[in-house]
This record gives C-alpha cells, structure tokens and sequence, in this order.
C-alpha cells in the first residue's frame, strides 16, 4: 500500500513563529502538493513539486515556501506563522504525469496558530 | 476563472440510492475526480473519468459530460459507512496532477 505520512498530526503554534511540515511517501513517487483544507472552502492546493528541487506554486502560494531536495520529502514551511493560517494540511503524492494516476493523501496535520 | 459546485449537504436512507452533482468551469480540463472523506480522515480515491459516459465501480457509479460541464457520482445500496464528504475535483492542466477541489458534499446515511 502506498504510504504518505505526516510528521505531525496536531500542532499549536505561537504568532510569528517558523513552523515545519514534513511529509514523507514510501513509494518513489515524482510528484508531491500541499493542501490545506477549510470548513466551506475544501481543499486548496498550495504548493506541489514533480521533481526533486522543483516546485510550483498552487492557488495560495502566500505566505509558505516549500522544500524538496529528496525525492521522498516534500517539506512546507510557513515562515511567520499567523492565525489565519490555523488550518488542516494535507500532504499528497502521485506516480508520474498520466492523468489518470491517483493522488494519495496523508492523514493530515491540524494547526493552530494562537 | 474556475469553480466547482457541489450541493452542500445531503441525507438518505440505508439501502437506497443517491446522486450527488458536481457542476465546474475551468480553465483547462483533463478529468474529473472523486474522493471519499470520513470525517477527520485523508480523502480517499473513489473515482476517474475523462471522457463522456459512466464508469461502473461496485456500489460506486461516476458519470462525466464535458460539453454540460457536468459530473455526478451514484451510490447504490447505501449503508451506513457511507457517511462521508464527496469531493469532486478537476485535473486543470496536462503533467503533475494539478486538481481544483470542490468544497465537497457531506452525506449522513439514516437507518
């Protein structure tokens, strides 16, 4: 089975602070995304990377930055947390570029910036 | 632009049938999506169509008219389990799989 694990499943964060997500896929898959998701606004797509130190950005760059320097980790990084960035985020990956091949998601991670 | 409507919530009964819509305009189009979400749980793939017609998977149906922009999924014999969001997605461009989500559909499956 195709296995995307999220570091953290529950974080609360202070104002201002650098916050890490990781998120690690077990099955050589080139392409990785973020997602966050918000109760009337589904999911969103952030950043998603098809390579090794390449990334796109999505529909809501602002505010994250992202790093893939394996092909494996597909890391998101929210440089200076603030309380609109309280939400669920999701990690996916996906197996090459046909169209049809499915993306897998992680469990989550829910953040809370206070 | 792009946007995706899904009806916000809907009930049925154990045992029967229900349909859920998904409408969408978008810049681009390479297939449509469905995933399942129990609730604080990943989405879940459900099911791909990229051309015309209706593509049967067990208790799972999903019908795609990319002239009306149209999309619905069937679930036949409902149980309880079901209850769950639906989200439909759209793949808007070719290579990595860029999907623009729906806000989805919650379904609550009575006895």
């Amino acid at each position: 089975d195709v296995k995307v694990t999220q570091s953290s499943r529950y974080l609360v964060k202070r104002t201002g602070e650098k916050v890490f997500l990781e998120c690690v896929q077990d099955m050589d898959h080139e392409n990785m995304f973020w997602y966050r998701q918000d109760p009337g606004l589904g999911l969103r797509l952030i950043y998603f990377s098809y390579d090794v130190k390449m990334k796109e950005k999505g529909d809501i760059p602002e505010g994250y930055s992202v790093s893939r320097e394996k092909k494996e980790r597909f890391s998101l990084i929210l440089e200076s947390a603030s309380t609109n960035q309280t939400s669920m985020y999701l990690c996916a990956s996906q197996i090459g570029t046909h169209s049809g091949n499915t993306i897998y998601f992680g469990e989550g991670s829910w953040l809370t910036v206070v | 632009g792009q946007n995706i409507d899904q009806p916000t919530e809907m009930t049925a009964t154990e045992g029967a049938i229900v349909q859920i819509n998904c409408t969408y305009q978008t810049s681009g189009f390479n297939g449509l999506f469905w995933y399942q979400q129990h609730a604080g749980e990943a989405p879940t793939f459900l099911s791909y169509n990229v051309l015309d017609g209706l593509e049967e998977k067990g208790r799972f149906s999903s019908f795609l008219s990319r002239s009306k922009g149209y999309s619905y999924l069937l679930l036949k014999e409902l149980q309880m389990k079901d209850s769950a969001s639906y989200l439909c997605a759209v793949k808007r461009q070719t290579g990595a799989n860029n999907l623009f989500f729906g806000t989805g559909t919650r379904l609550t499956v009575i006895p």
